[in-house]
């Protein structure tokens, strides 16, 4: 069965040092999402990806943030400077056109900013 | 803007008891529903869905039924197993954004099933 996989699944980083999360979506998806969701808190939609450029995106993804799919297969979220407040798990998720189809979500990268 | 209320966690039960989660949605134009499940250091999954008004999603046990009157999309189950202990999120995608159809998601509520 196809899935999402994110690298890394946990990532330490040093409050103002810059992180690439990794993603590599379902092959024949062609949207592609970010959410993130801190400790005990709900799921947060960050930033939609669709036609190789930004279709939507939350109050949360200000310029520190930043999405790409650089070669066709993978599709990245850059934090440029952490900072503490950043610590949470990302997903990762991508679904198909067709209105209603589920999203794919994948494993989560747990980010820790210290 | 689009929400999802969901009743507030924890919920504890006895294993074989009757679960229900309340969850209700404002949303603008006719969304499709989703309840998902993460299980403990786990993602997100799909557990059921429906698209339209009056549909009802099903599987593993859990039943929802849209409600454009009450806009309202309760989980229900029969009869709980310890399996089923994990946090459950109500959510909401109305594809309303050019290119996206984003989810919405409700706080989660944490199951918790005891033998």
């Amino acid at each position: 069965e196809p899935e999402v996989t994110q690298t890394p699944s946990h990532q330490v980083t040093q409050m103002g040092q810059e992180v690439i999360l990794r993603c590599v979506p379902i092959s024949n998806h062609l949207y592609f999402y970010w959410y993130r969701q801190i400790l005990g808190q709900k799921v947060e939609f960050l930033v939609s990806f669709y036609n190789n450029e930004i279709s939507e995106k939350s109050e949360i993804f200000d310029d520190q943030f930043s999405v790409e799919r650089p070669d066709g297969s993978n599709f990245t979220l850059k934090i440029r400077s952490t900072k503490l407040e950043d610590s949470a798990m990302y997903f990762c998720a991508s679904s198909d056109r067709v209105r209603g189809t589920e999203a794919f979500f994948g494993q989560g990268t747990r980010l820790t900013v210290v | 803007g689009n929400s999802v209320t969901q009743m507030e966690g924890p919920v504890t039960l006895s294993e074989e008891a009757f679960l229900t989660i309340n969850c209700t949605y404002t949303a603008t134009g006719y969304p499709s529903l989703f309840w998902y499940v993460q299980y403990p250091g786990e993602g997100l999954q799909l557990l059921l869905k429906a698209t339209k008004a009056d549909d009802k999603g099903s599987n593993k046990g859990f039943e929802a039924t849209y409600r454009k009157e009450t806009t309202s999309f309760h989980l229900e189950k029969g009869s709980v197993q310890v399996s089923d202990s994990a946090v459950y999120f109500c959510a909401l995608s109305d594809g309303s954004g050019a290119g996206s159809y984003q989810l919405t998601f409700g706080k989660g509520t944490k199951l918790s099933v005891i033998p």
